[in-house]
């Protein structure tokens, strides 16, 4: 159980393109999701919290304009990010919530955005 | 306020030798606590996790970690390090108090010496 999928698994566009990377619960529905950013070396960074039908909440110093969540399933979010520059350039991770298994978080295998 | 501390960016050891990686948390609540592994370029998987039952957690691939109050420590070990132990290794607190929350630690890069 909580197979988490992402795609694309990494991706390379130019500057002013936007990007669209999907999550997808295979085996669960997931209320809940986890957006985060990790940059070379560094640990993971939660960027914002959406729920299902819901507006996403972003952490501080994420902007909501470019970063665009969309929770519109239990089984689906997606991220945009939108009007990409090099310094968008990460790997991002989706994480849903497993339901009753709140405690514990499961991981998609993440998508590496390089933005020339 | 919640918090962990992994206390050693980079750890090497020679394979089949012991592993120890770091980690000390704050938490003004009971906490739950996790170790991931993260390959180069891949997903983070749970090693293991504490929430509140037996001290001694047992994961998978032969890691284990023990969650001491006492030192609000929860050290991760391995016996004998493999060739293919060598990834990042997150300590991971739980915030559940108000919004649900992951607060991960830095980091430990582990290298394992042929």
């Amino acid at each position: 159980g909580a197979v988490v999928s992402q795609h694309p698994s990494w991706v390379i566009c130019k500057s002013g393109t936007s990007v669209k990377i999907e999550c997808r619960s295979l085996d669960f529905q997931a209320t809940t999701m986890f957006w985060y950013r990790q940059f070379p070396k560094q640990s993971l960074m939660l960027m914002a919290t959406s729920n299902e039908g819901s507006k996403a909440t972003y952490e501080q110093g994420v902007e909501k304009d470019k970063f665009l969540i969309n929770h519109a399933s239990l089984t689906l979010s997606t991220l945009t990010v939108t009007s990409a520059h090099p310094e968008d350039s990460s790997f991002y991770i989706c994480s849903p919530l497993l339901p009753g298994r709140e405690e514990t978080q499961y991981f998609g295998p993440g998508t590496r955005l390089l933005v020339l | 306020a919640q918090s962990v501390t992994q206390l050693d960016s980079h750890v090497s050891v020679s394979e089949g030798t012991p592993v120890l990686l770091r980690c000390n948390y704050s938490s003004s609540y009971s906490p739950s606590l996790f170790w991931y592994v993260q390959h180069p370029n891949k997903g983070l998987q749970l090693l293991l996790k504490y929430t509140s039952a037996a001290t001694l957690v047992k994961g998978i691939n032969g890691f284990e970690a023990e969650f001491k109050k006492s030192e609000t420590s929860f050290h991760l070990t391995k016996p004998s390090a493999h060739m293919s132990d060598a990834a990042e290794y997150f300590c991971v607190v739980s915030i559940t108090s108000g919004t649900y929350k992951y607060i991960f630690g830095t980091g430990t890069r582990l290298k394992v010496l042929a």
